[in-house]
C-alpha cells in the first residue's frame, strides 16, 4: 500500500523551533514530488511548497518562502518541514501528500498538529 | 497567480437531492482541476482530477465536469455521509491553489 505516515502532534513555544517529518513507503519515493499543505484551525487549505526527494530540488508558495524550510532524506524515504523560530500563528494541521499523474494530490498523510503557545 | 473561487460558499440540502458546486479559474488550466472531500475531521481525499476522472474507490454519485476556466462537481443523490468540504484545486503547475472550499450539510 501506497502511504504517507507523519510524526506526532507537537507542543512548542513561541521563538522555538520544530521538524516535523513524512515517511512514504510501498513506492519508488524518489520518483514523485512531495508536498506540504497547511490547514489553520476553522480554515481551508494552503499549499506550502513542494520537494522531489531525488535531488531535494524544491518549490515554495511565496506565502511562505522564508518563514519554512522543506528538506528530505532519501535514504530513509522521509520529508521534513521544519521552522528555526515558531510564531502562535503556525499553529495549525499539516499535511503531506504525493503528488500523482500530472500532479493531482494523493495520498496524503495523516496530518501532523502543530500547536504554538506560551 | 491563478486564483481559484468557488460558489456557493456553503449549501444545505435534503437526502437525495443533486447538488453541484461550482470552481472558477481566474486563467485558463485547460483540464487541470482536481475536486477533494474532507470531512469533519478528516483527511481530504481526493475524489476527482482532470477534471472529470473518478478517482478509484470513490462513488459513482459524483462526477464532475469543464475545462478553461469553469469546473463543477455534481453529487447525483446526496448521502449522510456527504456531509464535508469541498475544495478544487489546480494541478497544472505550481502553485497548486486551492479553492477556498464548499461547506455540505444536510438539511
Amino acid at each position: 500500500e501506497e502511504q504517507l505516515v507523519q510524526s506526532g502532534a507537537e507542543v512548542r513555544k513561541p521563538g522555538e523551533s520544530l521538524k516535523i517529518s513524512c515517511k512514504g513507503s510501498g513506492y519508488s519515493f524518489t520518483s514523485y514530488w512531495i508536498a506540504w499543505v497547511r490547514q489553520m484551525p476553522g480554515k481551508g487549505l494552503e499549499w506550502m511548497g513542494i520537494i522531489w526527494p531525488g535531488d531535494s530540488e524544491t518549490t515554495y508558495s511565496p506565502s511562505f518562502q522564508g518563514d519554512v524550510t522543506i528538506s528530505a532524506d532519501k535514504s530513509v524515504s522521509t520529508a521534513y518541514l521544519q521552522w528555526s523560530s515558531l510564531k502562535a500563528s503556525d499553529t495549525a494541521m499539516y499535511y503531506c501528500v504525493r503528488l500523482s499523474g500530472s500532479n493531482w494530490f494523493d495520498p496524503w498523510g495523516q496530518g501532523t498538529l502543530v500547536t504554538v503557545s506560551s | 497567480d491563478i486564483q481559484m473561487t468557488q460558489s456557493p460558499s456553503s449549501l444545505s440540502a435534503s437526502v437525495g437531492d443533486r447538488v453541484t458546486i461550482t470552481c472558477r479559474a481566474s486563467q485558463d488550466i485547460s483540464n487541470y482541476l482536481a475536486w477533494y472531500q474532507q470531512r469533519p475531521g478528516k483527511v481530504p481525499k481526493l475524489l476527482i482530477y482532470a477534471a472529470s476522472t473518478l478517482q478509484s474507490g470513490v462513488s459513482s454519485r459524483f462526477s464532475g465536469t469543464g475545462s478553461g476556466t469553469d469546473f463543477t462537481l455534481t453529487i447525483s443523490s446526496l448521502q449522510p455521509e456527504d456531509v464535508a468540504t469541498y475544495y478544487c484545486q489546480k494541478h497544472n503547475s505550481a502553485p497548486f491553489t486551492f479553492g477556498p472550499g464548499t461547506k455540505v450539510d444536510i438539511k
